[in-house]
Protein backbone atom coordinates (compact mmCIF):
# COMPACT_ATOMS: atom_id res chain seq x y z
CA UNK A 1 0.00 0.00 0.00
CA UNK A 2 1.35 3.51 -0.25
CA UNK A 3 2.09 5.37 2.66
CA UNK A 4 4.50 8.04 3.68
CA UNK A 5 6.53 7.87 7.20
CA UNK A 6 7.30 10.90 9.27
CA UNK A 7 9.49 9.29 11.75
CA UNK A 8 10.15 12.53 13.89
CA UNK A 9 6.97 13.78 15.66
CA UNK A 10 8.85 16.80 17.24
CA UNK A 11 12.18 18.30 16.40
CA UNK A 12 13.95 20.99 18.78
CA UNK A 13 16.61 23.06 17.04
CA UNK A 14 18.77 25.91 18.27
CA UNK A 15 18.26 29.28 15.89
CA UNK A 16 21.33 29.30 13.25
CA UNK A 17 21.57 25.62 13.10
CA UNK A 18 21.28 22.93 10.59
CA UNK A 19 18.03 21.32 9.91
CA UNK A 20 16.81 17.40 8.63
CA UNK A 21 13.54 16.34 8.40
CA UNK A 22 12.62 12.84 7.68
CA UNK A 23 10.34 11.65 4.95
CA UNK A 24 10.10 8.13 4.01
CA UNK A 25 7.79 6.87 1.26
CA UNK A 26 5.91 3.48 0.14
CA UNK A 27 5.24 3.26 -3.44
CA UNK A 28 5.60 1.32 -6.41
CA UNK A 29 6.56 4.07 -8.85
CA UNK A 30 8.58 7.03 -8.83
CA UNK A 31 6.17 9.56 -7.12
CA UNK A 32 5.79 13.21 -7.17
CA UNK A 33 7.04 14.35 -4.01
CA UNK A 34 6.13 17.40 -1.72
CA UNK A 35 6.96 19.03 1.44
CA UNK A 36 4.25 21.67 2.87
CA UNK A 37 4.46 24.01 6.21
CA UNK A 38 1.71 24.61 8.43
CA UNK A 39 1.97 27.94 10.91
CA UNK A 40 -0.28 27.63 13.60
CA UNK A 41 -3.84 28.56 12.53
CA UNK A 42 -3.31 28.49 9.24
CA UNK A 43 -3.34 25.94 6.11
CA UNK A 44 -0.82 24.49 4.20
CA UNK A 45 2.37 26.08 2.37
CA UNK A 46 3.68 24.19 -0.19
CA UNK A 47 7.55 24.26 0.74
CA UNK A 48 8.79 22.53 -2.71
CA UNK A 49 7.81 19.60 -5.01
CA UNK A 50 10.30 16.74 -6.70
CA UNK A 51 8.48 15.51 -10.02
CA UNK A 52 11.20 14.59 -12.10
CA UNK A 53 14.92 15.46 -12.97
CA UNK A 54 17.78 16.92 -10.84
CA UNK A 55 17.95 14.99 -7.30
CA UNK A 56 18.22 18.12 -5.17
CA UNK A 57 15.07 20.19 -5.08
CA UNK A 58 15.23 23.64 -3.74
CA UNK A 59 12.48 25.36 -2.34
CA UNK A 60 11.15 29.01 -0.81
CA UNK A 61 12.34 29.91 2.57
CA UNK A 62 16.05 28.61 2.00
CA UNK A 63 15.05 25.08 2.22
CA UNK A 64 15.98 22.52 0.25
CA UNK A 65 14.98 18.63 -0.24
CA UNK A 66 16.77 15.54 -1.71
CA UNK A 67 15.29 12.75 -3.00
CA UNK A 68 17.19 9.18 -2.96
CA UNK A 69 15.32 6.34 -4.91
CA UNK A 70 17.63 3.72 -3.19
CA UNK A 71 16.44 4.80 0.28
CA UNK A 72 12.71 5.52 -0.78
CA UNK A 73 13.47 9.12 1.03
CA UNK A 74 12.76 12.56 0.53
CA UNK A 75 14.91 14.46 3.35
CA UNK A 76 13.93 18.32 3.46
CA UNK A 77 16.80 20.33 4.97
CA UNK A 78 17.96 23.93 5.77
CA UNK A 79 21.31 24.95 6.70
CA UNK A 80 20.59 27.83 9.32
CA UNK A 81 16.61 27.82 11.25
CA UNK A 82 15.29 30.70 12.01
CA UNK A 83 12.92 31.46 14.52
CA UNK A 84 10.41 31.68 12.02
CA UNK A 85 10.70 28.16 11.02
CA UNK A 86 8.98 26.72 13.68
CA UNK A 87 5.88 25.48 12.47
CA UNK A 88 4.37 21.98 11.51
CA UNK A 89 6.19 20.07 8.04
CA UNK A 90 4.25 17.38 6.04
CA UNK A 91 5.78 15.22 3.53
CA UNK A 92 3.53 14.32 0.80
CA UNK A 93 2.88 11.86 -1.91
CA UNK A 94 1.21 12.65 -4.76
CA UNK A 95 0.52 8.94 -7.03
CA UNK A 96 -1.02 9.94 -10.58
CA UNK A 97 -2.59 6.77 -11.31
CA UNK A 98 -6.07 6.36 -13.62
CA UNK A 99 -5.78 9.62 -14.52
CA UNK A 100 -6.28 11.10 -11.46
CA UNK A 101 -4.08 12.71 -8.17
CA UNK A 102 -4.26 11.33 -5.14
CA UNK A 103 -2.37 12.83 -2.24
CA UNK A 104 -0.79 11.14 0.90
CA UNK A 105 0.05 13.04 3.99
CA UNK A 106 2.47 11.84 6.89
CA UNK A 107 1.52 12.63 10.30
CA UNK A 108 3.93 15.59 10.15
CA UNK A 109 6.98 16.56 12.21
CA UNK A 110 6.32 19.80 14.80
CA UNK A 111 9.55 21.68 14.80
CA UNK A 112 10.96 24.21 17.50
CA UNK A 113 13.25 26.56 17.17
CA UNK A 114 15.53 27.58 20.36
CA UNK A 115 16.40 30.89 20.60
CA UNK B 1 -9.02 38.34 -1.94
CA UNK B 2 -6.61 36.03 -3.03
CA UNK B 3 -5.93 32.47 -2.82
CA UNK B 4 -8.33 30.01 -0.73
CA UNK B 5 -9.99 31.62 1.58
CA UNK B 6 -12.48 29.51 4.37
CA UNK B 7 -15.05 30.32 5.94
CA UNK B 8 -16.06 30.55 9.45
CA UNK B 9 -12.52 30.45 11.19
CA UNK B 10 -14.29 28.87 14.02
CA UNK B 11 -17.21 27.31 14.47
CA UNK B 12 -18.73 25.40 17.51
CA UNK B 13 -21.68 22.98 16.81
CA UNK B 14 -23.99 21.06 19.41
CA UNK B 15 -24.91 17.25 17.84
CA UNK B 16 -28.25 18.53 16.74
CA UNK B 17 -27.36 21.53 14.84
CA UNK B 18 -27.06 22.34 10.76
CA UNK B 19 -24.30 24.29 10.04
CA UNK B 20 -22.01 24.76 6.54
CA UNK B 21 -18.71 25.33 6.22
CA UNK B 22 -17.40 27.57 2.56
CA UNK B 23 -14.54 27.37 0.87
CA UNK B 24 -13.79 29.75 -2.01
CA UNK B 25 -10.53 29.72 -4.57
CA UNK B 26 -9.93 32.69 -6.63
CA UNK B 27 -7.58 31.15 -8.76
CA UNK B 28 -9.16 30.09 -11.67
CA UNK B 29 -8.94 26.43 -10.66
CA UNK B 30 -10.88 23.50 -11.47
CA UNK B 31 -10.35 21.21 -8.74
CA UNK B 32 -11.01 21.73 -5.12
CA UNK B 33 -10.80 19.52 -2.04
CA UNK B 34 -11.91 18.97 1.22
CA UNK B 35 -9.41 17.33 3.75
CA UNK B 36 -9.96 16.50 7.55
CA UNK B 37 -7.09 16.98 9.96
CA UNK B 38 -7.41 15.83 13.21
CA UNK B 39 -4.49 15.78 15.29
CA UNK B 40 -1.77 12.87 15.15
CA UNK B 41 -3.03 11.60 12.43
CA UNK B 42 -2.40 12.25 8.70
CA UNK B 43 -5.02 14.60 6.61
CA UNK B 44 -7.60 12.48 5.17
CA UNK B 45 -8.70 13.25 2.11
CA UNK B 46 -12.61 13.53 2.17
CA UNK B 47 -14.05 14.44 -0.84
CA UNK B 48 -12.63 16.21 -4.69
CA UNK B 49 -14.38 18.00 -6.99
CA UNK B 50 -13.17 18.28 -10.63
CA UNK B 51 -14.88 21.05 -13.06
CA UNK B 52 -18.14 21.15 -10.90
CA UNK B 53 -18.48 17.18 -10.43
CA UNK B 54 -17.72 14.81 -7.57
CA UNK B 55 -15.21 12.59 -8.40
CA UNK B 56 -14.11 11.15 -4.87
CA UNK B 57 -15.91 10.28 -1.73
CA UNK B 58 -13.47 8.92 0.25
CA UNK B 59 -15.74 6.98 2.42
CA UNK B 60 -17.09 9.82 4.67
CA UNK B 61 -20.44 9.41 6.70
CA UNK B 62 -23.40 10.71 4.89
CA UNK B 63 -23.51 13.47 7.63
CA UNK B 64 -20.80 15.41 6.05
CA UNK B 65 -22.57 16.38 2.28
CA UNK B 66 -20.53 18.28 -0.25
CA UNK B 67 -21.68 20.94 -2.71
CA UNK B 68 -19.63 22.29 -5.51
CA UNK B 69 -22.02 24.98 -7.06
CA UNK B 70 -19.16 26.24 -9.67
CA UNK B 71 -15.29 26.13 -9.50
CA UNK B 72 -14.58 28.55 -7.27
CA UNK B 73 -17.26 27.26 -4.51
CA UNK B 74 -16.72 24.38 -2.43
CA UNK B 75 -19.43 23.72 0.60
CA UNK B 76 -19.27 21.73 3.07
CA UNK B 77 -22.88 20.88 5.25
CA UNK B 78 -23.12 19.01 8.59
CA UNK B 79 -25.56 17.64 9.91
CA UNK B 80 -26.07 15.57 13.35
CA UNK B 81 -22.36 15.56 13.63
CA UNK B 82 -20.20 13.51 16.38
CA UNK B 83 -17.88 15.04 18.76
CA UNK B 84 -15.22 12.60 16.98
CA UNK B 85 -15.94 14.85 13.75
CA UNK B 86 -13.77 17.78 15.81
CA UNK B 87 -10.67 18.65 13.38
CA UNK B 88 -9.42 21.55 11.40
CA UNK B 89 -11.69 20.95 7.78
CA UNK B 90 -9.02 22.11 5.26
CA UNK B 91 -9.94 23.58 1.62
CA UNK B 92 -7.52 23.02 -1.42
CA UNK B 93 -8.22 23.77 -4.80
CA UNK B 94 -5.44 22.74 -8.15
CA UNK B 95 -5.53 23.57 -11.54
CA UNK B 96 -7.41 20.21 -12.16
CA UNK B 97 -6.98 16.61 -10.97
CA UNK B 98 -5.80 14.61 -14.39
CA UNK B 99 -3.10 17.00 -15.99
CA UNK B 100 0.09 15.65 -15.45
CA UNK B 101 1.95 18.65 -15.03
CA UNK B 102 4.55 19.98 -12.64
CA UNK B 103 2.29 22.92 -12.00
CA UNK B 104 -0.51 21.04 -10.63
CA UNK B 105 0.27 21.77 -6.89
CA UNK B 106 -2.23 21.93 -4.62
CA UNK B 107 -3.01 25.80 -2.85
CA UNK B 108 -4.76 25.21 0.77
CA UNK B 109 -7.24 27.30 2.70
CA UNK B 110 -6.13 28.27 6.46
CA UNK B 111 -8.97 26.46 7.28
CA UNK B 112 -12.22 26.12 9.72
CA UNK B 113 -11.45 24.54 12.94
CA UNK B 114 -14.54 22.92 14.33
CA UNK B 115 -15.41 21.69 17.81
CA UNK B 116 -18.29 19.34 17.94
CA UNK B 117 -20.20 19.47 21.55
Amino acid sequence: AQSVTQPDIHITVSEGASLELRCNYSYGATPYLFWYVQSPGQGLQLLLKYFSGDTLVQGIKGFEAEFKRSQSSFNLRKPSVHWSDAAEYFCAVGPYSSGTYKYIFGTGTRLKVLA
Amino acid sequence: ETGVTQTPRHLVMGMTNKKSLKCEQHLGHNAMYWYKQSAKKPLELMFVYNFKEQTENNSVPSRFSPECPNSSHLFLHLHTLQPEDSALYLCASSQDITSGDLDNEQFFGPGTRLTVL
